[in-house]
């Protein structure tokens, strides 16, 4: 059964850098990885994505190795704001053609 | 307005009843997607539609549930006969490419309430 997997909570303070790593092993060929952010009561909201290697925008970066079997958001410096949970999205290939999969998310904490 | 929009934002029904949910996708959006979230867990895929096609539905969970598109803009997601474990938010999302190669775009759900 095609799946992906993340830490299910972390902890930070303001200031720091936070790394969260997506593991999906049967992702789809052609297909992007993305990542969202979703605060209570909204729906996920667009972050990042990418294909391979390194992307950045002005809020994050996305690692993704050669093999494509993992991703790692990257978030600089977090603020109290960026308390939320995160989630990467990936096309994996199943036994019945493509599928659309959120991994279980992980809800970060930022203290002050 | 230049987001996903969809209505209700919040519905409450009695175990039995049908009920109706509707997604107005970003303008000239290819792609339509929709998604269930229990509490506390990530959406979950239901369906997936190219303009007026419904390319995908495996991840309907019975046939209770239908969803349809029929000029391959708005879109309605129907529950008959609804159950408790029917209760979630319902997220619709659109994107302007087919399949997973652009980003999808997220309407805030509809809260499902089954009493």
């Amino acid at each position: 059964l095609a799946k992906t997997t993340q830490p299910i909570s972390m902890d930070s303070y303001e200031g720091q850098e936070v790394n969260i790593t997506c593991s999906h092993n049967n992702i789809a060929t052609n297909d992007y990885i993305t990542w969202y952010q979703q605060f209570p009561s909204q729906g996920p909201r667009f972050i990042i994505q990418g294909y391979k290697t390194k992307v950045t925008n002005e809020v994050a970066s996305l690692f993704i190795p050669a093999d494509r079997k993992s991703s790692t958001l990257s978030l600089p410096r977090v603020s109290l704001s960026d308390t939320a949970v995160y989630y990467c999205l990936v096309v994996l290939e199943g036994n019945y053609g493509q599928n659309f999969v959120f991994g279980p998310g992980t809800r970060l904490s930022v203290l002050p | 307005g230049a987001g996903v929009s969809q209505s209700p934002r919040y519905k409450v029904a009695k175990r039995g009843q049908d009920v109706a949910l509707r997604c107005d996708p970003i303008s000239g959006h290819v792609s339509l997607f929709w998604y269930q979230q229990a509490l506390g867990q990530g959406p979950e895929f239901l369906t997936y539609f190219q303009n007026e096609a419904q390319l995908d539905k495996s991840g309907l969970p019975s046939d209770r549930f239908f969803a349809e598109r029929p000029e391959g803009s708005v879109s309605t997601l129907k529950i008959q006969r609804t159950q408790q474990e029917d209760s979630a938010v319902y997220l619709c999302a659109s994107s302007s490419e087919t399949g997973g190669r652009q980003p999808q775009h997220f309407g805030d759900g509809t809260r499902l309430s089954i009493l």
